[in-house]
Order: C-alpha cells, then sequence, then structure tokens
C-alpha cells in the first residue's frame, strides 16, 4: 500500500504570507496527487488534481508541484478564507490521503 | 448541478448492518467511476471502496475488505455501500464521490455503538 507523509502537521501565518506543504509518498506516484481543502462541517474540496492542474473555479493563489514521491502545495497569499485543513491524496495506486496540514490565520 | 445526496446512516449496534445509498444528479452518473470514503469524528479521510463505471472493477480499503459491498444501478443513478459486522472503529461520515474527486456529496453518519 502507498502511504503518504504530510509536513507540517499545522501552522499558523499572517494574512498575506506565503504557505507552503509538502507530501511524501512512500513509493513513485508519478503524477497522480490531488490537493483538497476541508472547512469544519464541509465535504472536501479538490483544488489541485494532477499534481499542478488547477480545478476550474479554483483562486490562482493555490498551486502545486512535484512528481514521483516529493510534492508541494503552496497558497502565495494566505486569505483568512484559506483557514481549512489541507490533504494530499494519491491516486496512482488505489486511493490514499495524507493526514492533513491545518492551516489558521493568526 | 452535480449533486450526490447519501442516506441510510444511522445508530446500529456492534456486528450490525447498514446499507448506505447514494443517488446522484446532474451528470451522466454511467459514465463515472464512484468511491465511497470515510472520516470519524475529528479524524482525516480514509478511502473505504471503488467501483468502476460498469462494476466490473471493485476495490477495498483492507480495513473494511470482507465486511462491505460496494455496488450501483446505473438505471437508477445510484450508488450503495453495504455494511456488515460493523465495528465501533467504523463510526464516520462517509462520502461518497466522484473517483475523479471533481464531486462529492455532504455525507451520512455512522454510528456503531452499544
Amino acid at each position: 500500500d502507498i502511504q503518504l507523509t504530510q509536513s507540517p502537521s499545522s501552522l499558523s501565518a499572517s494574512v498575506g504570507d506565503r504557505v507552503t506543504i509538502t507530501c511524501q509518498a512512500s513509493q513513485d506516484i508519478r503524477k497522480y496527487l490531488n490537493w483538497f481543502q476541508q472547512k469544519p462541517g464541509k465535504a472536501p474540496k479538490l483544488l489541485i488534481f494532477d499534481a499542478s492542474r488547477l480545478e476550474t473555479g479554483v483562486p490562482s493563489r493555490f498551486s502545486g508541484s512535484g512528481s514521483g514521491t516529493d510534492f508541494t502545495f503552496t497558497i502565495s497569499s494566505l486569505q483568512p478564507e484559506d483557514v481549512a485543513t489541507y490533504y494530499c491524496h494519491q491516486y496512482a495506486n488505489l486511493f490514499t490521503f495524507g493526514p492533513g496540514t491545518k492551516v489558521d490565520v493568526q | 448541478e452535480v449533486q450526490l445526496v447519501e442516506s441510510g446512516g444511522g445508530l446500529v449496534q456492534p456486528g450490525g448492518s447498514l446499507r448506505l445509498s447514494c443517488a446522484a444528479s446532474g451528470f451522466t452518473f454511467s459514465s463515472h467511476s464512484m468511491n465511497w470514503v470515510r472520516q470519524a469524528p475529528g479524524k482525516g479521510l480514509e478511502w473505504v471502496s471503488y467501483i468502476s463505471t460498469s462494476g466490473s472493477t471493485i476495490k477495498y480499503a483492507d480495513s473494511v475488505k470482507g465486511r462491505f459491498t460496494i455496488s450501483r444501478d446505473n438505471a437508477r443513478n445510484s450508488l450503495y455501500l453495504q455494511m456488515n459486522s460493523l465495528r465501533d472503529e467504523d463510526s464516520a461520515l462517509y462520502y461518497c464521490a466522484l473517483a475523479s474527486s471533481q464531486h462529492w456529496g455532504q455525507g451520512t453518519l455512522v454510528a456503531v455503538s452499544s
């Protein structure tokens, strides 16, 4: 089974800060990685698919990069509405979610 | 508008059974593979099961293999999850989602407790 690790597990940053989350896969998953945003009481929302492709309607301050085993998710300028938990998710071999990164605004 | 509406959750005793349903609308259901994903209270997301468009390919997480059965009825635009031999650790909000992950329902809550 493919395992995903995310870091950090939580972070707090100021409005306007650049925020970066990393996701590492236990084996090569090529580009088959999604990034989700989940706000309390809501279903997950797809932000990035195929590691770097922005889902329709998602603000351009969100971006993703990487391939193979190492991936990065970036919020270029943190906004108050970005408070949420962010999950990476691989679909190269079955499906696995990372443990999540909780993002707060200071 | 794509809609996925789960139902069938509830309180059940350990060892019991439940059947979850997911009613799909706003898209060609038969053209999309589907997943069930769950989230225990205060915890992360866990993939549960996958079914291909025709139902010919089915996958399960090890944690539910042999106890849960996924199925679909393309004529009724519906996805199902039959859950047997339920355990405390199966308590969670169960989401149905397109396997492409673009659309999710709002979930149905399953509580396993004596």
